[in-house]
């Protein structure tokens, strides 16, 4: 059974610029959820998907956009960059929506110069 | 009311010792309190969990307690090793699984 996996592990970005990143969820699960951890902060819901739909968001702009794929893997797009989106964003996977655990990935680092 | 208010922000604690972590939250619709340990450069990890009908779980050398009337849920690491330095987060969820999580806890064992 294969681990929750994001990608790319490091990015540097401008101002301005739009990034994508990317998140495989482990196997078996349907539900993918985003969270954006800034420094020393406890991480921060952005939102949910399941089965292809979003089902779930937190207080995060609608530049903060996101997909799930058929497999179940998902991308968090993000337009219009600014210096406070730096930060670690993760993924976490789930099996369905009844199940509690949510298993997390190793993060990808932004970074908005 | 979906806040989780977690105590110490840092803590140092002998090797050997107990450790103890503390959070607090306002919002009873909670159905679900699980505790993270994140190791620096990465994502955290699932550590154990409770449920509110439940007054205590243990699994190994972590024990959570939990006192629903009180609205406050604590960790305790037993026999503490430095190995177990990192970063705890406790989280509760409402609903679809949006976890809500604490502001983290700084452990450092120290040998």
């Amino acid at each position: 059974e294969t681990g929750v996996t994001q990608s790319p592990t490091h990015l540097i970005k401008t101002r301005g610029q739009q990034v994508t990143l990317r998140c495989s969820s482990q196997s078996g699960h349907n539900t993918v959820s985003w969270y954006q951890q800034a420094l020393g902060q406890g991480p921060q819901f952005i939102f949910q998907y399941y089965r292809e739909e979003e089902n779930g968001r937190g207080n995060f702009p609608p530049r903060f956009s996101g997909l799930q794929f058929p497999n179940y893997s998902s991308e968090l797009n993000v337009n219009a960059l600014e210096l406070d989106d730096s930060a670690l964003y993760l993924c976490a996977s789930s099996r369905g929506q009844g199940n509690a655990e949510a298993f997390f990935g190793q993060g990808t680092r932004l970074t908005v110069v | 009311q979906q806040q989780v208010k977690q105590s110490p922000q840092s803590l140092i604690v002998q090797k050997g010792g107990i450790s103890i972590i503390n959070c607090a939250y306002e919002n009873t619709a909670f159905d679900y309190f699980p505790w993270y340990q994140q190791f620096p450069g990465k994502g955290p990890a699932l550590l154990i969990a409770i449920r509110p009908d439940v007054s205590e779980k243990k699994e190994g050398r972590f024990t959570i307690s939990f006192n629903k009337s009180a609205k406050q849920f604590s960790l305790h690491i037993m026999d503490s090793q430095p190995g177990d330095s990192a970063t705890y987060f406790c989280a509760a969820k409402t609903g679809f699984q949006k976890l809500v999580f604490g502001t983290g806890t700084r452990l450092l064992v120290s040998p």
